[in-house]
């Protein structure tokens, strides 16, 4: 099935724990995202790749880093998860950075950091 | 002030009626307009997009912006139940690898 898969669906982590949360796409999309969405902020940037082997910093990257070692993944790990980032994380992809393209979504990991 | 606007809502309308939804923005040199939808616990999906200044027609939705008041607009007629989403606008300058700028999303729901 073509499109973007996330995992986990849902997660409960300690604080000071390390997490990574995966994102696949199998659409061969040349870019790829990572956002937060919390209730009255909205969705928020945290890292994106404009194509494999390259990152660059969004609106929110603290505490967060990513790698994009081929075009199909792209992970995003928490070091040491605090509680300020309990949120929703969407994966997206398009097929070029910026211009006309479309995201698409994968369906969101929701984690909560106790 | 951030670059894109977007009443956050709730939006609670009757079925059948006409929706408004609109954004401003502060960047001039946003070239694409998009809307995206997004139900409760679902990732968001493309609805509606437009280049430049104009109006787009598809089914039930129309998409206006109106670049001279950076302004953009997506009308909702005869408003379904199903149409009850969350609404996010987006926006992008010319090709320079730059991420979609999105809207903060306004909450619909549509009462039967």
């Amino acid at each position: 099935i073509a499109g973007i898969t996330q995992a986990p669906t849902s997660q409960i982590l300690a604080a000071g724990r390390r997490m990574t949360l995966r994102c696949t796409q199998d659409m061969r999309h040349n870019a790829m995202y990572w956002y937060r969405q919390d209730l009255g902020l909205g969705l928020r940037l945290i890292h994106y790749s404009n194509t494999a082997g390259t990152t660059g910093k969004g609106e929110v990257p603290d505490g967060y880093s990513v790698s994009r070692a081929n075009t199909d993944d792209f992970p995003l790990t928490l070091a040491s998860a605090v509680p300020s980032q309990t949120s929703v994380y969407f994966c997206a992809s398009s097929p070029q950075g910026g211009g006309p393209y479309e995201q698409y979504f994968g369906p969101g990991t929701r984690l909560t950091v106790t | 002030q951030k670059e894109v606007e977007q009443d956050p809502g709730p939006l609670s309308v009757p079925e059948g009626a006409i929706v408004s939804l609109n954004c401003t923005y502060s960047n001039s040199a946003f070239q694409y307009f998009m809307w995206y939808r997004q139900y409760s616990r679902k990732g968001p999906e493309l609805l509606m997009y437009t280049y430049s200044s104009g109006n787009k027609e598809d089914g039930r939705f129309t998409a206006q912006v109106d670049k001279s008041s950076k302004y953009i607009s997506l009308f909702i007629r005869d408003s379904q139940p199903s149409d009850s989403a969350t609404y996010l606008c987006a926006m992008s300058a010319v090709p320079g690898n730059t991420p979609l700028v999105f809207g903060k999303g306004t909450r619909l729901s549509v009462i039967a």
